[in-house]
Protein backbone atom coordinates (compact mmCIF):
# COMPACT_ATOMS: atom_id res chain seq x y z
CA UNK A 1 0.00 0.00 0.00
CA UNK A 2 1.66 2.89 -1.05
CA UNK A 3 -0.39 5.36 0.96
CA UNK A 4 -2.22 7.27 -1.77
CA UNK A 5 -5.82 6.78 -1.97
CA UNK A 6 -8.14 7.30 -5.34
CA UNK A 7 -11.41 7.22 -5.43
CA UNK A 8 -14.30 5.77 -7.12
CA UNK A 9 -11.81 2.50 -8.31
CA UNK A 10 -13.88 2.21 -10.84
CA UNK A 11 -16.53 4.63 -12.80
CA UNK A 12 -18.92 3.79 -15.93
CA UNK A 13 -20.74 6.86 -17.59
CA UNK A 14 -22.07 7.37 -20.98
CA UNK A 15 -20.62 9.71 -23.55
CA UNK A 16 -21.19 13.68 -23.03
CA UNK A 17 -21.08 13.26 -19.17
CA UNK A 18 -18.98 14.51 -16.79
CA UNK A 19 -16.98 12.67 -13.77
CA UNK A 20 -14.90 13.91 -11.29
CA UNK A 21 -12.05 11.54 -9.86
CA UNK A 22 -9.97 12.04 -6.48
CA UNK A 23 -6.74 11.61 -5.21
CA UNK A 24 -5.64 11.93 -1.69
CA UNK A 25 -2.18 12.06 -1.26
CA UNK A 26 0.22 9.99 1.31
CA UNK A 27 0.35 12.15 4.37
CA UNK A 28 3.09 15.07 4.32
CA UNK A 29 3.48 14.83 0.47
CA UNK A 30 2.70 18.42 -0.88
CA UNK A 31 3.23 17.45 -4.65
CA UNK A 32 -0.03 15.46 -6.53
CA UNK A 33 0.71 14.32 -10.28
CA UNK A 34 -2.14 12.66 -12.99
CA UNK A 35 -1.19 10.23 -15.22
CA UNK A 36 -3.51 8.80 -17.79
CA UNK A 37 -2.73 4.82 -19.49
CA UNK A 38 -4.86 4.50 -22.66
CA UNK A 39 -4.32 2.19 -25.03
CA UNK A 40 -3.74 4.61 -27.65
CA UNK A 41 -1.59 7.07 -25.72
CA UNK A 42 0.18 4.31 -23.35
CA UNK A 43 1.00 5.81 -19.91
CA UNK A 44 1.21 9.85 -20.02
CA UNK A 45 1.58 12.17 -17.24
CA UNK A 46 -1.36 15.06 -17.45
CA UNK A 47 -0.45 17.26 -14.52
CA UNK A 48 1.39 18.53 -11.67
CA UNK A 49 0.28 20.27 -8.34
CA UNK A 50 2.12 21.57 -5.64
CA UNK A 51 1.06 22.90 -2.67
CA UNK A 52 -2.27 23.84 -4.61
CA UNK A 53 -0.42 25.19 -7.36
CA UNK A 54 -0.38 24.05 -10.86
CA UNK A 55 3.48 23.56 -11.80
CA UNK A 56 2.89 21.52 -15.05
CA UNK A 57 1.39 20.63 -17.61
CA UNK A 58 1.76 17.64 -20.11
CA UNK A 59 -0.90 16.38 -22.81
CA UNK A 60 -3.85 17.26 -20.62
CA UNK A 61 -7.10 18.16 -22.96
CA UNK A 62 -8.79 21.12 -22.82
CA UNK A 63 -11.74 19.28 -21.30
CA UNK A 64 -9.73 17.64 -18.32
CA UNK A 65 -8.55 20.27 -15.73
CA UNK A 66 -7.48 19.49 -11.87
CA UNK A 67 -6.81 21.15 -8.77
CA UNK A 68 -5.41 20.70 -5.55
CA UNK A 69 -7.87 21.72 -2.42
CA UNK A 70 -5.86 23.12 1.04
CA UNK A 71 -6.16 19.79 2.45
CA UNK A 72 -3.62 18.77 -0.36
CA UNK A 73 -6.03 16.29 -2.03
CA UNK A 74 -6.97 16.60 -5.70
CA UNK A 75 -9.70 15.88 -8.23
CA UNK A 76 -9.31 15.60 -11.63
CA UNK A 77 -12.78 16.44 -13.71
CA UNK A 78 -13.06 14.89 -17.11
CA UNK A 79 -16.07 16.54 -19.51
CA UNK A 80 -18.08 16.17 -22.54
CA UNK A 81 -16.71 12.21 -22.18
CA UNK A 82 -15.58 10.34 -25.08
CA UNK A 83 -15.24 6.89 -26.05
CA UNK A 84 -11.02 7.61 -26.26
CA UNK A 85 -11.17 8.80 -22.61
CA UNK A 86 -11.97 5.40 -21.34
CA UNK A 87 -8.50 4.62 -19.55
CA UNK A 88 -6.78 3.78 -16.00
CA UNK A 89 -6.22 7.53 -14.26
CA UNK A 90 -3.33 7.03 -11.47
CA UNK A 91 -2.60 9.49 -9.01
CA UNK A 92 0.84 9.90 -7.69
CA UNK A 93 2.39 12.26 -4.63
CA UNK A 94 5.58 13.15 -3.54
CA UNK A 95 7.08 15.34 -0.99
CA UNK A 96 7.75 17.93 -2.99
CA UNK A 97 8.18 17.62 -6.44
CA UNK A 98 10.98 19.80 -7.30
CA UNK A 99 15.40 19.39 -6.66
CA UNK A 100 16.61 16.41 -5.50
CA UNK A 101 14.71 13.32 -5.82
CA UNK A 102 11.73 12.57 -4.75
CA UNK A 103 9.42 9.58 -5.34
CA UNK A 104 6.41 9.43 -6.52
CA UNK A 105 3.95 6.75 -5.12
CA UNK A 106 1.46 5.70 -7.00
CA UNK A 107 -2.11 5.13 -5.95
CA UNK A 108 -4.03 2.04 -7.18
CA UNK A 109 -5.66 3.84 -10.09
CA UNK A 110 -9.25 4.83 -10.84
CA UNK A 111 -10.52 2.99 -14.35
CA UNK A 112 -12.64 5.19 -16.43
CA UNK A 113 -15.32 3.12 -19.08
CA UNK A 114 -16.97 5.51 -21.45
CA UNK A 115 -19.95 3.73 -23.16
CA UNK B 1 12.22 16.65 -25.63
CA UNK B 2 12.13 13.16 -23.94
CA UNK B 3 11.21 9.73 -24.93
CA UNK B 4 11.43 6.32 -24.09
CA UNK B 5 11.19 3.76 -27.00
CA UNK B 6 10.67 -0.20 -25.45
CA UNK B 7 10.84 -2.09 -28.38
CA UNK B 8 9.69 -5.25 -27.72
CA UNK B 9 5.73 -5.47 -27.42
CA UNK B 10 5.26 -8.60 -26.01
CA UNK B 11 7.79 -11.42 -25.08
CA UNK B 12 7.01 -14.71 -23.82
CA UNK B 13 9.02 -17.36 -22.33
CA UNK B 14 9.07 -20.68 -20.42
CA UNK B 15 9.21 -20.52 -16.75
CA UNK B 16 13.66 -20.74 -15.23
CA UNK B 17 14.84 -18.68 -18.53
CA UNK B 18 16.44 -15.47 -18.58
CA UNK B 19 14.64 -12.85 -20.10
CA UNK B 20 15.85 -9.56 -20.82
CA UNK B 21 13.98 -6.12 -21.21
CA UNK B 22 15.05 -3.45 -23.41
CA UNK B 23 14.75 0.57 -22.94
CA UNK B 24 16.44 3.19 -25.10
CA UNK B 25 15.57 6.80 -24.26
CA UNK B 26 16.66 10.12 -25.47
CA UNK B 27 16.55 13.37 -23.81
CA UNK B 28 18.49 16.61 -24.15
CA UNK B 29 19.27 17.08 -20.54
CA UNK B 30 22.86 16.53 -19.58
CA UNK B 31 21.49 14.81 -15.84
CA UNK B 32 18.54 12.30 -15.50
CA UNK B 33 16.56 9.49 -13.82
CA UNK B 34 15.47 6.33 -15.16
CA UNK B 35 13.09 3.67 -13.59
CA UNK B 36 11.74 0.99 -14.20
CA UNK B 37 8.03 -0.02 -13.09
CA UNK B 38 6.17 -3.39 -12.81
CA UNK B 39 2.27 -3.34 -13.79
CA UNK B 40 0.93 -6.75 -12.65
CA UNK B 41 -2.38 -8.16 -13.95
CA UNK B 42 -4.48 -6.10 -11.06
CA UNK B 43 -3.19 -3.29 -12.30
CA UNK B 44 -1.21 -1.14 -9.93
CA UNK B 45 2.33 0.27 -10.32
CA UNK B 46 4.99 -1.27 -8.03
CA UNK B 47 8.48 0.52 -8.26
CA UNK B 48 11.80 -1.10 -8.98
CA UNK B 49 14.56 0.84 -9.54
CA UNK B 50 15.84 4.52 -10.17
CA UNK B 51 18.88 5.14 -11.21
CA UNK B 52 20.70 8.79 -11.73
CA UNK B 53 22.70 9.17 -15.28
CA UNK B 54 25.72 9.83 -13.32
CA UNK B 55 25.85 6.36 -11.68
CA UNK B 56 26.77 4.23 -14.37
CA UNK B 57 27.14 1.07 -12.07
CA UNK B 58 24.99 -1.79 -13.05
CA UNK B 59 22.52 -3.15 -10.34
CA UNK B 60 21.73 -6.54 -8.99
CA UNK B 61 18.83 -7.21 -6.58
CA UNK B 62 17.98 -11.27 -6.38
CA UNK B 63 17.18 -12.07 -9.57
CA UNK B 64 16.74 -8.71 -11.16
CA UNK B 65 19.67 -6.71 -12.50
CA UNK B 66 19.41 -3.51 -14.64
CA UNK B 67 21.93 -2.99 -17.33
CA UNK B 68 22.47 1.38 -17.75
CA UNK B 69 24.75 2.45 -20.52
CA UNK B 70 24.87 6.47 -21.49
CA UNK B 71 26.99 5.88 -24.46
CA UNK B 72 23.56 3.98 -26.31
CA UNK B 73 21.31 5.82 -24.02
CA UNK B 74 20.00 2.17 -22.83
CA UNK B 75 18.69 0.85 -19.30
CA UNK B 76 18.12 -2.52 -19.96
CA UNK B 77 16.26 -5.18 -17.39
CA UNK B 78 17.24 -8.41 -16.99
CA UNK B 79 15.15 -11.22 -14.83
CA UNK B 80 17.29 -14.47 -14.02
CA UNK B 81 15.38 -17.56 -13.64
CA UNK B 82 12.21 -16.19 -14.26
CA UNK B 83 9.04 -17.16 -12.40
CA UNK B 84 5.60 -17.22 -13.23
CA UNK B 85 5.30 -14.23 -11.03
CA UNK B 86 6.97 -12.17 -13.14
CA UNK B 87 4.42 -12.03 -15.49
CA UNK B 88 3.35 -8.20 -16.37
CA UNK B 89 4.04 -5.49 -18.24
CA UNK B 90 7.28 -3.40 -17.89
CA UNK B 91 7.70 0.06 -18.01
CA UNK B 92 11.03 2.09 -18.48
CA UNK B 93 10.53 5.62 -17.77
CA UNK B 94 12.76 8.90 -17.49
CA UNK B 95 12.40 12.08 -15.43
CA UNK B 96 14.24 15.27 -15.21
CA UNK B 97 16.18 15.90 -12.69
CA UNK B 98 15.23 19.44 -11.78
CA UNK B 99 11.88 20.91 -11.82
CA UNK B 100 8.47 19.14 -12.16
CA UNK B 101 10.24 15.61 -12.37
CA UNK B 102 7.07 13.99 -14.28
CA UNK B 103 7.69 10.92 -15.88
CA UNK B 104 7.91 10.10 -19.63
CA UNK B 105 7.15 6.25 -19.72
CA UNK B 106 7.65 3.79 -22.38
CA UNK B 107 5.51 2.44 -24.06
CA UNK B 108 5.59 -0.90 -22.23
CA UNK B 109 6.46 -4.73 -22.61
CA UNK B 110 4.33 -7.10 -21.53
CA UNK B 111 6.30 -10.05 -20.21
CA UNK B 112 4.37 -13.89 -20.02
CA UNK B 113 6.09 -16.33 -17.78
CA UNK B 114 4.78 -19.71 -18.95
CA UNK B 115 5.42 -22.68 -16.44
Amino acid sequence: DSGVTQTPKHLITATGQRVTLRCSPRSGDLSVYWYQQSLDQGLQFLIQYYNGEERAKGNILERFSAQQFPDLHSELNLSSLELGDSALYFCASSVTGESSYNEQFFGPGTRLTVL
Amino acid sequence: AQKVTQAQTEISVVEKEDVTLDCVYETRDTTYYLFWYKQPPSGELVFLIRRNSFDEQNEISGRYSWNFQKSTSSFNFTITASQVVDSAVYFCALSEIQGAQKLVFGQGTRLTINP
